[in-house]
């Protein structure tokens, strides 16, 4: 059974750069049939997909935050991160990591973590 | 981006009873190769979502089979045969054709 978890600071300043990491247990991340993906929800809303990592290299990202984020993969540690710089308080979210299933046009998320609190302010 | 609306908003049921929730997309979700990149989560009060069904209609495993997916191209709907307690929590849909993957707002599901 695949298990993710998130883990990172709770608490991020403007303008700084929020990062979180999500370990995999259970399976390889360099899995080439999977894909690493993450998602956010503020307080009280919807999911947005932020984006999608896969073991080739390739990132997908949400235009609406093209611009500010990366996905990264560590084999090494089977993990990856998200990075997004220049944080505001529209970034106060849960950030979920989650497994995209699977082969070449991914169509689940399969198996997510518990999610972690990030909150951007001074 | 796909525009994904759910209806209704919020959804009190009554345990034994059927539910249904309807999604539908700005554009066909329908592939060339017969799929239909639509996937049901069911997100519990304060848990991560766990998908239910993908693939338009495909039960996920271990989903009871109280719960089934129907449509094609840009109207699907979530049915529950007969609602249990441990069924309550938002339902969102997801189109998984084209990046940004998007979301439906949610559909509350509470016991009347």
């Amino acid at each position: 059974q695949v298990q993710l978890q998130e883990s990172g600071p709770g608490l991020v300043k403007p303008s700084q750069t929020l990062s979180l990491t999500c370990t995999v247990s259970g399976g390889s991340i360099s899995s080439d049939t999977d894909h690493w993906s993450w998602i956010r929800q503020p307080a009280g809303k919807g999911l947005e997909w932020i984006g999608r990592l896969s073991t080739s290299g390739t990132t997908i990202y949400n235009p609406s935050l093209k611009s500010r984020v990366t996905i990264s993969l560590d084999t090494s540690n089977n993990q990856f991160s998200l990075n997004l710089i220049s944080a505001t308080a529209a970034d106060t979210a849960v950030y979920y990591c989650a497994r995209e299933a699977s082969g070449w046009h991914p169509y689940m998320h399969d198996f997510w973590g518990q999610g972690t609190l990030v909150t951007v302010s001074s | 981006d796909i525009v994904m609306t759910q209806s209704p908003l919020s959804l009190p049921v009554t345990p034994g009873e059927p539910a249904s929730i309807s999604c539908r997309s700005s554009q066909s979700l329908l592939k060339s190769n017969g799929y239909n990149y639509l996937a049901w989560y069911l997100q519990r009060p304060g848990q991560s979502p766990q998908v239910l069904i993908y693939l338009g209609s495909n039960r996920a495993s271990g989903v009871p089979d109280r719960f089934s997916g129907s449509g094609s191209g840009t109207d699907f709907t979530l049915t529950i045969t007969r609602v249990e307690a441990e069924d309550v929590g938002v339902y969102y849909c997801m189109q998984a054709l084209q990046a940004p993957l998007t979301f439906g707002g949610g559909t509350k599901v509470d016991i009347k």
